[in-house]
């Protein structure tokens, strides 16, 4: 079976530039994560979903960051406009547990944002 | 809300010594516990969980775990240590009825041969 698959898995873009990233998890998983990976503040859950409905966002650092989850095999983290202070690797994962508790999440291989 | 220390942010094992990875957590109940790794340039897997019951759990390539409520740690361990573990380890903390999962920094494991 197909795991989660996270695109692009490099991009390098200028300051001010949109980025949008892309994440398809697993099929028949209900929640969806996404998380970002620095050095200075490790891995940092982002914002998640719970059949397709954005549950907590809190963790977005600002309004320049926004997700969406149109349907169940698709996610999308766009930054706009993106700053040096973005670069991390960001990550997607996906989890079978549906509602309520914490269930082991399923990870993509990340897509690693170089801001110029 | 719940949160994960890992005292250790580097450890050097020669290869077929033992390894302890150590993981403490803060929560007020009994929380969800896991160990993930990460191999440079991956995504992070799954070595074991904690969800209740027997408090020494088994997970995948020969590492186990140990919850200790008394000490609110939950310890990773291998009897042995192969080359191909060196990676980035990483204690989980989840609680029930929440998909908010706590990481911890991680300890980065470098094996001598």
């Amino acid at each position: 079976d197909a795991g989660v698959i996270q695109s692009p898995r490099h991009e390098v873009t200028e300051m001010g530039q949109e980025v949008t990233l892309r994440c398809k998890p697993i099929s028949g998983h209900n929640s969806l994560f996404w998380y970002r990976q620095t050095m200075m503040r490790g891995l940092e859950l982002l914002i998640y979903f719970n059949n397709n409905v954005p549950i907590d966002d809190s963790g977005m650092p600002e309004d320049r960051f926004s997700a969406k989850m149109p349907n169940a095999s698709f996610s999308t983290l766009k930054i706009q406009p993106s700053e040096p202070r973005d670069s991390a690797v960001y990550f997607c994962a996906s989890s079978p547990r549906q509602g309520g508790g914490t269930g082991e999440l399923f990870f993509g291989e990340g897509s690693r944002l170089t801001v110029l | 809300a719940q949160s994960v220390t890992q005292p250790d942010i580097h450890i050097t094992v020669s290869e077929g010594a033992s390894l302890e990875l150590r993981c403490n957590y803060s929560y007020g109940a009994t929380p969800y516990l896991f160990w993930y790794v990460q191999s440079p340039g991956q995504g992070l897997q799954l070595l074991l969980k904690y969800f209740s019951g027997d408090t020494l759990v088994q997970g995948i390539k020969g590492f186990e775990a140990e919850f200790k409520r008394s000490q609110s740690s939950f310890n990773l361990r291998k009897p042995s240590v192969h080359w191909s573990d060196a990676a980035e380890y990483f204690c989980a903390v989840g609680i029930i009825n929440n998909n908010d999962m706590r990481f911890g920094a991680g300890t980065r494991l470098t094996v001598k041969p």
